[in-house]
């Protein structure tokens, strides 16, 4: 059973950093692209940001919304089953509930395998004085 | 404003039918697959519909999904009071290269 566990959340200030991370069980992490996917408060659902792994092509390829590219950055360590979200210069903006979600596919090569198969339970990111 | 477009709500009595539609552009709907989400108050999402019109695995029948152009639809028939809750379109944007969302269409039984 595929099980994706994020933590990190909390209060921070405008202007502040957090790390949140999703621990995943159940399935081969290397094989999948990871995902975030933040819902602000009675709002619909918002992608942030998407990591392949090698795929079958060299290296890691990251992904970004424009509205935290610069301030966001999405990490791996495939030997602790976890993926991160670091998230610098916080704003108001950036408060919602940040989900985990892992992609059907490796990579992004072929568009129609991918979709966020297993969702994590979330966690509430609040960023106020 | 969202990418994907949808109505923010939708309503019917039980045993009816209801669609949700998802209009898009070329650079999304127009040349990538629609996955549709189901999400209830207070819960983490669940993929309902992917490629634009597969079942994911244990998703009832009443559900189906279609594609023509840039745009997308699902269909809920035979409408229960368990299907209240909010839906969303999505596919990936080649220009943006990002996946995009529909704004959630909230489905309520009456």
């Amino acid at each position: 059973e595929v099980k994706l566990l994020e933590s990190g959340g909390g209060l921070v200030q405008p202007g502040g950093s957090l790390r949140l991370s999703c621990e995943a069980t159940g399935f081969t992490f290397r094989e999948h692209v990871m995902n975030w996917v933040r819902q602000a408060p009675g709002k619909g659902l918002e992608w942030v940001s998407s990591i392949v792994d090698s795929g079958r092509s060299s290296g890691r390829s990251t992904y970004y919304a424009d509205s935290v590219k610069g301030r966001f950055t999405i990490s791996k360590d495939n030997s602790k089953n976890t993926v991160y979200l670091q998230m610098n210069s916080l704003r108001a903006g950036d408060t919602a509930v940040y989900y985990c979600a892992k992609d059907h596919a490796a990579d992004y090569d072929i568009l129609t395998e991918n979709r966020f198969d297993s969702w994590g339970q979330g966690t509430l990111v609040t960023v106020s004085s | 404003q969202s990418a994907l477009a949808q109505p923010p709500s939708v309503s019917e009595a039980p045993g009816q039918r209801v669609t949700i539609s998802c209009s898009g552009s070329s650079s999304n709907i127009g040349e990538n697959a629609v996955n549709w989400y189901q999400q209830f108050p207070g819960k983490a999402p669940k993929l309902l519909v992917y490629y634009d019109d597969l079942l994911s695995s244990g998703v009832s029948g009443r559900f189906s999904g279609s594609k023509s152009g840039t745009s997308a639809s699902l269909a809920i028939s035979g409408l229960q009071a368990e299907d209240e809750a909010d839906y969303y379109c999505a596919a990936w944007d080649d220009r943006l290269s990002a996946w995009v969302f529909g704004g959630g269409t909230k489905v309520t039984v009456l």
